[in-house]
């Protein structure tokens, strides 16, 4: 069946303002998590589902970013008052919560102008 | 605090040869590890996945070795092909939270 979806690809943003990255993962996938990945750098952790319970928010770097995910599926980061240092790939996974063994998106590239 | 290391100079090999690439960890005690592909643009592809209790595990040219006692993880590519250049990540899950963290990864260049 079909992957784990994101769009925008590529988003240009300017300082300041507001952006919704989108994840539509595989079908009958419980968990779904969020990365971000800097240039060079390691997959950074921002947010964790799990079916109904409540999210994993621990990665999240401040207060700014949140994220949804209705009805257990399609979920939705949003980045509020963007700054440069925002500026990354931010990367979506899903997986069968107990093989943990993870499915990724090709990411959009957030560009903070 | 946890650390995952992966080298992070690129490794050049010549095609045909055996590439292997070293994820060393502190202060974890993972249930289990995973290797990832990544190339330029995409997301990780999940390869292989080798459990605490497990010392090795192969699939057609890879072979994975997990040491507990060494702290360490031996990803092995055999007879390595140009089409095998990527970055290779490895991740580590301590079993209780579902939630694995990665290393930054080790690029492999193999030249024909």
């Amino acid at each position: 069946g079909a992957g784990v979806s994101q769009s925008p690809s590529n988003k240009v943003t300017e300082k300041g303002k507001d952006v919704e990255l989108r994840c539509d993962p595989i079908s009958g996938h419980t968990a779904l998590y969020w990365y971000r990945q800097s240039l060079g750098q390691g997959l950074e952790f921002l947010i964790y589902f799990q079916g109904n319970s409540a999210p994993d928010k621990s990665g999240l770097p401040s207060d700014r970013f949140s994220a949804e995910r209705t009805g257990g599926s399609v979920s939705t980061l949003t980045i509020q008052r963007t700054q440069q240092e925002d500026s990354a790939v931010y990367l979506c996974a899903s997986s069968l919560h107990y093989k943990n063994i993870q499915y990724f998106g090709a990411g959009t590239r957030l560009s903070v102008l | 605090s946890q650390k995952i290391e992966q080298n992070s100079e690129a490794l050049n090999i010549q095609e045909g040869k055996t590439a292997t690439l070293t994820c060393n960890y502190t202060n974890y005690s993972p249930a289990y590890l995973q290797w990832y592909r990544q190339d330029p643009g995409r997301g990780p592809v999940f390869l292989l996945l080798i459990r605490e209790n497990e010392k090795e595990k192969r699939k057609e040219r890879l072979k994975v070795t997990f040491d507990t006692t060494l702290k360490q993880s031996l990803f092995h590519i055999t007879a390595s092909q140009p089409a095998d250049s990527a970055t290779y990540l490895c991740a580590l899950d301590e079993g209780g939270s579902y939630i694995p963290t990665f290393g930054r990864g080790t690029s492999l260049i193999v030249h024909p």
